[in-house]
């Protein structure tokens, strides 16, 4: 089945910084999805990508979805202490459900 | 605009017992998937239901069954707990048979003892 590959697995970054993390799938994906999972709470979604190069931002936050159609970036910029969590990226590809990554688990020191 | 309930938030069982989850989706969505989430893990996909009946299910055993009802609400049935099925059980829904766009609940943490 489709396997997603998420890094980095944890960042620890001051206030201010930005941030980028990055998914990669064994497969061709249609869609890519974006989410964010605060402790005790379920995943929120942030941005969708349904398009090859596609560039989409929501405030601070910055998604592409890859050339390739296997890769999908998520870029924070001037982190704020809220940006705290875990990042999941989300694909979906034919008649496939959407498949998670492992997240990426984010610290911002202020 | 309501969004996605889960009952109960909480919940302990022992090995080998019967347990039943609910979901009540988002306003104007038809489509419900429930995820399993292990401890330090992604959500998994356990399966979905589009207009009551089943649309897609994931590597899981039979045990693991569902329903979903006229009103677009759910339920999630497990038989015969194992110990690793202690996780945060997720629910999404969506719109229409495709609907990629999940809206999540918050869960419900199971631990079985």
């Amino acid at each position: 089945g489709q396997q997603l590959n998420q890094s980095p697995q944890s960042m620890f970054i001051q206030e201010g910084e930005d941030v980028s993390m990055n998914c990669t799938s064994s497969s061709i994906f249609n869609t890519w999805l974006w989410y964010k999972q605060d402790p005790g709470e379920g995943p929120v979604l942030l941005i969708a990508l349904y398009k090859a190069g596609e560039l989409t931002s929501n405030g601070r936050l910055t998604a592409q979805f890859g050339i390739t159609r296997k890769d999908s970036f998520l870029n924070i910029s001037a982190s704020i202490p809220s940006d705290v969590g875990i990042y999941f990226c989300a694909g979906k590809g034919g008649s496939e459900k959407l498949v998670f990554g492992k997240g990426t688990k984010l610290t911002v020191n202020p | 605009e309501t969004g996605v309930t889960q009952s109960p938030t909480h919940l302990i069982k022992t090995r080998g017992q019967q347990v039943t989850l609910r979901c009540s989706s988002q306003s104007g969505h038809n489509t419900v998937s429930w995820y399993q989430q292990a401890l330090g893990q992604g959500p998994q996909f356990i399966f979905q239901y589009y207009r009551e009946e089943e649309n897609g299910r994931g590597n899981f055993p039979p045990r693991f069954s569902g329903l979903q009802f006229p009103n677009y609400s759910s339920e999630l049935n497990v038989n015969a707990l194992e110990l690793d099925d202690s996780a945060l059980y997720l629910c999404a829904s969506s719109e229409g048979q495709g609907g990629e766009k999940l809206f999540f609940g918050s869960g419900t943490q199971l631990s079985v003892l």
